[in-house]
């Protein structure tokens, strides 16, 4: 059984500060890793995408993957309160092999 | 362009019903899937196609059956619903080896089960 672990949170940040959101992953065959942003009521839509170790920013969103502890984590900088959503990390491996996702964390950022 | 386009956004159904679950995408993506998101969950996979007269079992298939008979849709039938079939259900496609924009979701079809 693959199996992605996020912590449920909820994670309260101040705005402007830097939220970390972590999430660990059982399978080493995983080759490719997103992070999704799911506000209540909607569906998830994708907001990084990484699949080589180290860092890949984009704006105020940064994924850090570290393949050899199975590790993936996203920073959210200078967290505004429409940030405020559940992050899922989901994990894939090669080929056709659909998406696997983790319970999800929930991001509350305070003005 | 309407992306992925889920029938209908709300229901509820008696125990022992049958209803199927409408999703067609205009992409021309080759793979489908269905997930289902229990409150406070993540998203766990129900069934998935990867082309038209193909499907294959997720991680909770059962209680659930899909067919794929275009490329365009990929309707999911519930059949003697239960009340541990309570949940949000999402169907979102993708194109193969275009990983970097992930997958399109629909806007979900809220099932209860009473």
């Amino acid at each position: 059984q693959k199996e992605v672990e996020q912590n449920s949170g909820p994670l309260s940040v101040p705005e402007g500060a830097i939220a970390s959101l972590n999430c660990t992953y059982s399978d080493r065959g995983s080759q490719s890793f997103f992070w999704y942003r799911q506000y209540s009521g909607k569906s998830p839509e994708l907001i990084m995408f990484i699949y080589s170790n180290g860092d890949k920013e984009d704006g105020r969103f940064t994924a850090q993957l570290n393949k050899a502890s199975q590790y993936v984590s996203l920073l959210i900088r200078d967290s505004q309160p429409s940030d405020s959503a559940t992050y899922l990390c989901a994990v894939k491996n090669s080929g056709n092999t659909p998406l696997v996702f983790g319970k999800g964390t929930r991001l509350s950022v305070i003005a | 362009n309407a992306g992925v386009t889920q029938t209908p956004k709300f229901r509820i159904l008696k125990i022992g019903q049958s209803m199927t679950l409408q999703c067609t995408q205009d992409m021309n993506h080759n793979y489908m899937y269905w997930y289902r998101q229990d409150p406070g969950m993540g998203l766990k996979l129900i069934y998935y196609s990867v082309g038209a007269g193909i499907t294959d079992k997720g991680e909770v298939p059962n209680g659930y059956n899909v067919s794929r008979s275009t490329t365009e849709d990929f309707p999911l039938r519930l059949e003697l619903a239960a009340p541990s079939q309570t949940s949000v259900y999402f169907c979102a496609s993708s194109y193969p080896g275009q990983e970097v924009y992930g997958y399109t979701f629909g806007s979900g079809t809220r099932l209860t089960v009473v």
